[in-house]
Formats: C-alpha cells, structure tokens, sequence
C-alpha cells in the first residue's frame, strides 16, 4: 500500500450504532487530519495530530472521537451520528517543520458515511 | 489571516481549448497557496503550490498557475483541456496551527466541466 489509505470505503450506519473509521498513512509522515465533506459546504476541518498529540479540534461534537495510537494511524470513533452526520471523511497527513509553510497534506480517498 | 476567492463556481469548456480557473487571494503577507482537484468520488490530488520560490508554478498533468502579487491572484491555467479534466478545483490557502500540523482552509471551489 502506498499513499494514505482509508477504511471502509462506504459506511451506512444507524443513530444507534457505534463503529469507526480507519486512516492509514504509508509517507512517514508526523501529522494527520480528519475533514468532513458534506454536500454543497466547503471541506470543515475536524481534528488534526501532531507527533500524534492532538492540536486542534475544531468544534467538533462529542460523538466524534479521534484516536491517534501513532504517527501511522488515525481513528474517527463514532456514536449516537445524526442524519446529518452522513458525509464523505478525508483523511489527510503531511510531515510539518518549524515554519512550515508550502507543506503539502495527501489525502485518503476518503469513507463514504450514511447515517439513517 | 488568509482568505480566498473562487470567482466561479462552474466553468464549462470544450475538450481542446484553454481552461482557466481563477483564485484571487487576501493576505497580510505572503501567503502559501495550493491548487488541489477532485475527481466525483475521490480524495483530493495536489495539482500544484506556491511557497515565493517561484512565480510560475507547474503542475501536474500540464496544468500550472502564476501567482501574481499585484493583481493578488493565483489562477490556474491549462492550454488544452482533456475530458478526463472534469473535476472540482480549490484554491486553498495554507496556515500554521501553532501546536503543530498546518491548516488548509478550503471554499466551495470550481466545477469544471469538459465537453465534447
């Protein structure tokens, strides 16, 4: 595997489940992201970890909860979604420097979630 | 802090002619900028980024952009479009989280459509 991969690829889950999402980053890379897509709205980012601390979690509700074990992996756990959850989730990671601009994120190809 | 705008929201060309997708940036100081594309169903690919080391900047698969201080602008270009073109384009500018990782901030982006 190269790149960053994610799983599953499609997710259909109900408001009673709990399940999670899977990012993995083959780069080498010391920071990792999760963003939400939802139809018709910009890409919000979520959560982002740094030498796998997390250093941003951008108001996010508390049914999403990341787990970051290494600088490898990234988990997005899930519980009690609403409809309105259901969204394409990017992973993404880069490898940062002090004063690092012009660094470039790879992203996933992303997990498709319904929540009905 | 940085911001940018996307001027159209659609641009339709013909397979063949030029494609212009143009991103007019605000910034207090010289910013980072980073054209990613979409292909329906994908994650996001780095066309190409800007870090002041260059004006021009070349991308992938024939595209480039030229960032332009005085008229504040970034657009991408492209002398011949391809079907396989057809995508969502961002212009997205980049930021520095101060606990590390960095922030890229994405807008509605550009629809572009290539036919026959």
């Amino acid at each position: 595997e190269t790149g960053v991969t994610q799983t599953p690829r499609h997710l259909v889950m109900g408001m009673t489940n709990k399940k999670s999402l899977k990012c993995e980053q083959h780069l080498g890379h010391n920071a990792m992201y999760w963003y939400k897509q939802s139809a018709k709205k910009p890409l919000e980012l979520m959560f982002v970890y740094s030498l796998e601390e997390r250093v941003e979690n951008n108001s996010v509700p508390s049914r999403f909860s990341p787990e970051c074990p290494n600088s490898s992996h990234l988990f997005l756990h899930l519980h009690t979604l609403q409809p309105e959850d259901s969204a394409l989730y990017l992973c993404a990671s880069s490898q940062d420097r002090p004063q690092g601009l012009g660094v470039t994120q790879y992203f996933g190809p992303g997990t498709r979630l319904t929540v009905l | 802090a940085q911001s940018v705008t996307q001027l159209d929201s659609h641009v339709s060309v013909s397979e063949g002619t030029p494609v212009l997708l143009r991103c007019n940036y605000s910034s207090s100081y010289s910013p980072s900028l980073f054209w990613y594309v979409q292909h329906p169903n994908k994650g996001l690919q780095l066309l190409l980024k800007y870090t002041s080391a260059a004006t021009l900047v070349k991308g992938i698969n024939g595209f480039e952009a030229e960032f332009k201080k005085s008229e504040t602008s970034f657009h991408l270009t492209k002398p011949s479009a391809h079907m396989s073109d057809a995508a969502e384009y961002f212009c997205v500018p980049q930021g520095i989280l101060t606990g590390g990782g960095n922030k890229l901030t994405f807008g509605t982006g550009t629809q572009l459509k290539v036919e026959l």
